[in-house]
């Protein structure tokens, strides 16, 4: 089972957007509208930040938002922020009923 | 208010078996859709899901790590047990708890983790 492919890692500076990929296959991203995406702080552990491909949990920053064309998804960050600098890491269903995550990227704030 | 917490040893040897416990609060696992999974980090690698159980007792485990892992639930004392058995050094990693609920695909809350070493 491998993992989801993300790019390792992406910078900006503060207030420009940003995205995130996140590839699989047909048998997972692409199959079902269950991806979802963590932020992780060293040391922390992980938030979920969006699910179900584009939908925010309560209290999560409208900058954070996500979509899905064919196997890929992507999360965008928008008017990035010092605090935005984090590890992220995708996870999708599959078709083998089990749950898959991502290699995760590293987004640094210049 | 929702929390996990994860406890149990720190250092294991290699061919030892882990037993890991999650304790929690703020749901029930005897609620219909509720579960608890088991993810763990390797250092500075991905995370990596290991395996759940709901409140029907259903437990889906990661197909390469299934003939190592047993997870189990205490619902009265809202804990959920896994084990992994042979550790190898290449299980050294954090392990979290988190919660999930059915038909939804992601994890809602999480525990703070802890970490394993696995060594002699």
């Amino acid at each position: 089972q491998s993992a989801l492919t993300q790019t390792a890692s992406v910078s900006g500076s503060p207030g420009q957007s940003i995205t995130i990929s996140c590839t699989g296959t047909s048998s997972d991203v692409g199959g079902y509208n269950f991806v979802s995406w963590y932020q992780q702080h060293p040391g922390k552990a992980p938030k979920l930040m969006i699910y179900e491909v584009s939908n925010r949990p309560s209290g999560v920053s409208d900058r954070f938002s996500g979509s899905k064309s064919g196997n890929t998804a992507t999360l965008t960050i928008s008017g990035l922020q010092a605090e935005d600098e984090a590890d992220y890491y995708c996870s999708s269903y599959t078709d083998s009923s089990t749950l898959l995550f991502g290699t995760g990227t590293k987004v640094t704030v210049l | 208010q929702i929390t996990l917490k994860e406890s149990g040893p720190t250092l294991v040897k290699p061919t030892e078996t882990l037993t890991l416990t999650c304790t929690f609060s703020g749901f029930s696992l005897s609620t219909s859709g509720v579960g608890v999974g088991w993810i763990r980090q390797p250092p500075e690698k991905a995370l990596e899901w290991l395996a759940i159980i709901y409140w029907n007792n259903d437990k889906p485990y990661r197909p390469s790590l299934s003939s190592r892992l047993t997870i189990t639930k205490d619902t009265s004392k809202n804990q959920v047990v896994l084990t992994m058995t042979n550790m190898d050094p290449v299980d050294t990693a954090t392990y979290y708890c988190a919660r999930k609920r059915y038909p939804a695909y992601y994890f809602d809350y999480w525990g703070q983790g802890t970490l394993v070493t696995v060594s002699s």
